[in-house]
């Protein structure tokens, strides 16, 4: 069946990178999300990358996609304290609407 | 990007009442919404789809007579909980696509059943 698995907690020091992991299993997904949820919030969405991408940067955020073995990651350059955040990851394939997300990574920027 | 709208963001109700959350695409024609249920520190758990103006279709486990969804126009879908229960409170997040794209999420909405 369908599954997404990410690390649950990253702690990082102010100006330091973070990297955040997630594994996946639908080898049909075609699109694969980053979402970025605040205390008591709904879910921001970060940036997302095609299947048949490999990388895809936007300002701070590099997404890096190895298909291959199935493991998507978000790297945050220069992490903030305003960054400190659930990230979720998520996958959709191609021609439907259902999401599967990631059980989470609460990250937290240490100043 | 587009917007979604959810309300209320927080409603306390007593056990034993009923309570409707609505979710609303402001800027554009949602053909189908997607109600989401998220326990404390854990991820979202997809309860319905529902497309405009036919029944919703439930994902395994969820109970269609305890939470009913609506989805009258193409801009406003509702998730009802009808009798809730302390065991109902939770977040419940909305999204909204259209067409075959990405879908836009809600701000989200805490119940708490007293």
């Amino acid at each position: 069946g369908e599954d997404v698995e990410q690390s649950l907690f990253l702690s990082v020091r102010e100006g330091d990178s973070s990297v955040i992991n997630c594994t996946y299993t639908d080898s049909s997904s075609t699109y694969l999300y980053w979402y970025k949820q605040e205390p008591g919030a709904g879910l921001q969405l970060l940036t997302y990358i095609f299947s048949n991408m490999d990388m895809k940067q936007d300002q701070r955020l590099t997404v890096l996609l190895n298909k291959k073995d199935k493991h998507l990651s978000l790297r945050i350059a220069d992490t903030q304290t305003g960054d400190s955040a659930i990230y979720f990851c998520a996958e959709r394939a191609s021609g439907t609407y259902k999401y599967i997300f990631g059980t989470g990574t609460r990250l937290k920027v240490l100043a | 990007g587009a917007v979604v709208s959810q309300h209320p963001s927080r409603v306390i109700c007593k056990s034993g009442t009923s309570v409707k959350i609505e979710c609303r695409s402001l800027d554009f024609q949602a053909t189908t919404m997607f109600w989401y249920r998220q326990f404390p520190k854990q991820s979202l758990m997809l309860m319905a789809t529902s497309n405009e103006g036919s029944k919703a279709t439930y994902e395994q486990g969820v109970e269609k007579d305890k939470f009913l969804i609506n989805h009258a126009s193409l801009t406003l879908s509702t998730l009802t909980v009808t009798s809730a229960h302390p065991e109902d409170s939770s977040f419940y997040i909305c999204s909204a696509s259209q067409g075959a794209t990405e879908a836009f999420f809600g701000q989200g909405t805490r119940l708490t059943v007293v």
